[in-house]
């Protein structure tokens, strides 16, 4: 069994439209991340959370809003979606420390029409 | 702000080696990872560099010059697995927010 799963693979909505992206993970790490990546380009930091009671924001919040329901459980908000927010979303968990890999699901692959 | 740098795109021939260098701007700079990303894949962690010098995993070797604010991933004998986007990023602060590169596309041809 993967160690980070991410539900729905893939998903399609309106404009307008309120979706959750659901992540969770059997690693036992307590630090959790979102990520945006559009095509050709690189990962941006949505929100990030170091425990169940700390929740952060990233490089691009705008828009979004995330809520960390345990430790193994993140998810990812879209309160009213745009088509500018289509992109691929990656959730992440890594243990503490700078030094700590970062293990990423496979990823949940939106279009906003 | 921080900001990376690392080429778009780089083309190598089976067997041979290939660098793809990364330079990069941040207050607070930790170490610098690398990850793979195959086509319609999730990044994979490959190396990590904290303190100056060459760390070696196999194929794969990672550099690092902390007065340069440069990096390099070298991979030697490719295959054409090896065909995939490598990101360069950074951590701060003690803390494992990573700021990625915009990603350096290889393609590996026979």
């Amino acid at each position: 069994d993967a160690d980070v799963t991410q539900t729905p693979r893939n998903r399609i909505t309106k404009t307008g439209k309120r979706i959750m992206l659901e992540c969770s993970q059997t690693k036992g790490h307590d630090r959790m991340y979102w990520y945006r990546q559009d095509p050709g380009l690189g990962l941006q930091l949505i929100y990030y959370s170091f425990d169940v009671k700390d929740i952060n924001k990233g490089e691009i919040s705008d828009g979004y809003s995330v809520s960390r329901q345990a430790q193994a459980k993140f998810s990812l908000s879209l309160e009213s979606a745009i088509p500018n927010q289509t992109a691929l979303y990656f959730c992440a968990t890594s243990g503490q420390g700078a030094q700590e890999t970062q293990y990423f699901g496979p990823g949940t692959r939106l279009l906003v029409l | 702000g921080q900001s990376l740098e690392q080429p778009s795109e780089v083309t190598a021939v089976e067997g041979a080696i290939v660098q793809i260098n990364c330079t990069y701007q941040t207050s607070g700079f930790y170490g610098l990872s690398w990850y793979q990303q195959h086509d319609g894949g999730a990044p994979t962690f490959l190396s990590y560099n904290a303190l100056d010098g060459l760390e070696e995993t196999g194929r794969f070797s990672s550099f690092l010059s902390r007065s340069d604010s440069y990096g390099y991933l070298l991979l030697q004998e490719l295959q054409m697995k090896d065909s995939a986007s490598y990101f360069c990023a950074v951590s701060r602060n003690a803390g494992n927010m990573l700021t990625f590169g915009g990603g350096t596309r290889l393609m590996v041809k026979p």
